[in-house]
């Protein structure tokens, strides 16, 4: 039982190419989720999908593309990458129901760096 | 709208020392309340959490009481390891049906031994 899975572990890009991290869970959950953690400001929320077949914005969706492809893997694109997108994204899932709130489960993380 | 304040800055202590790390919220209804700790080049891990007014939870050796009257959520341990250097963050979900977490910024504790 992997968890949830991220891929590449680290990359680095020049201003303007593009690049879609991938992310994958094998616990069955509904809901996945993508965020960027920066210094001194926690975790921010980008995209997250609440059930197969939907995606809604987060916080910062701004430069962002996501891709729900089936009930286990939720992939993040940067179509034009900037400076500012250098950070450590996470994906993370977790089951989902109306009246319930269940944890979530992080990857380990990928380190962007956009030169 | 929903946010999580955690005190500033990073707590530095010695081993077996007590460790309080403070954690406020604001939000609309009945918010779910967790404690999140990151290990040195890892994702995030839940540590412990609370669903309900005077809920306590428990992990570890922490833990944290939901207190709705100073909506407050703070995190304590009597007896701190070198082991428990980490990155704590308070989360709270308050987004009915989507399961949305709302993060503060974190807290770097680092025990000396």
């Amino acid at each position: 039982n992997a968890g949830v899975t991220q891929t590449p572990k680290f990359q680095v890009l020049k201003t303007g190419q593009s690049m879609t991290l991938q992310c994958a869970q094998d616990m069955n959950h509904n809901s996945m989720y993508w965020y960027r953690q920066d210094p001194g400001m926690g975790l921010r929320l980008i995209y997250y999908s609440a059930s197969e077949g939907t995606t809604d914005k987060g916080e910062v969706p701004n430069g962002y593309n996501v891709s729900r492809l089936n009930k286990r893997e939720f992939s993040l694109r940067l179509e034009s990458a900037a400076p500012s997108q250098t950070s450590v994204y996470f994906c993370a899932s977790s089951e989902a129901a109306a009246d319930v709130t269940y944890e979530q489960y992080f990857g380990p993380g990928t380190r962007l760096t956009v030169t | 709208g929903n946010s999580v304040t955690q005190m500033e800055g990073p707590v530095t202590l010695s081993e077996e020392a007590f460790l309080t790390i403070n954690c406020t919220y604001t939000a609309t209804g009945y918010p779910s309340l967790f404690w999140y700790v990151q290990y040195p080049g890892e994702g995030l891990q839940l540590l412990l959490k609370a669903t309900k007014a005077d809920d306590k939870g428990s992990n570890k050796g922490f833990e944290a009481t939901y207190r709705k009257e100073t909506t407050s959520f703070h995190l304590e341990k009597g007896s701190v390891q070198v082991s428990d250097s980490a990155v704590y963050f308070c989360a709270l979900s308050a987004y009915y049906g989507n399961n949305r977490l709302a993060f503060g910024k974190g807290n770097q504790v680092v025990v000396i031994p």
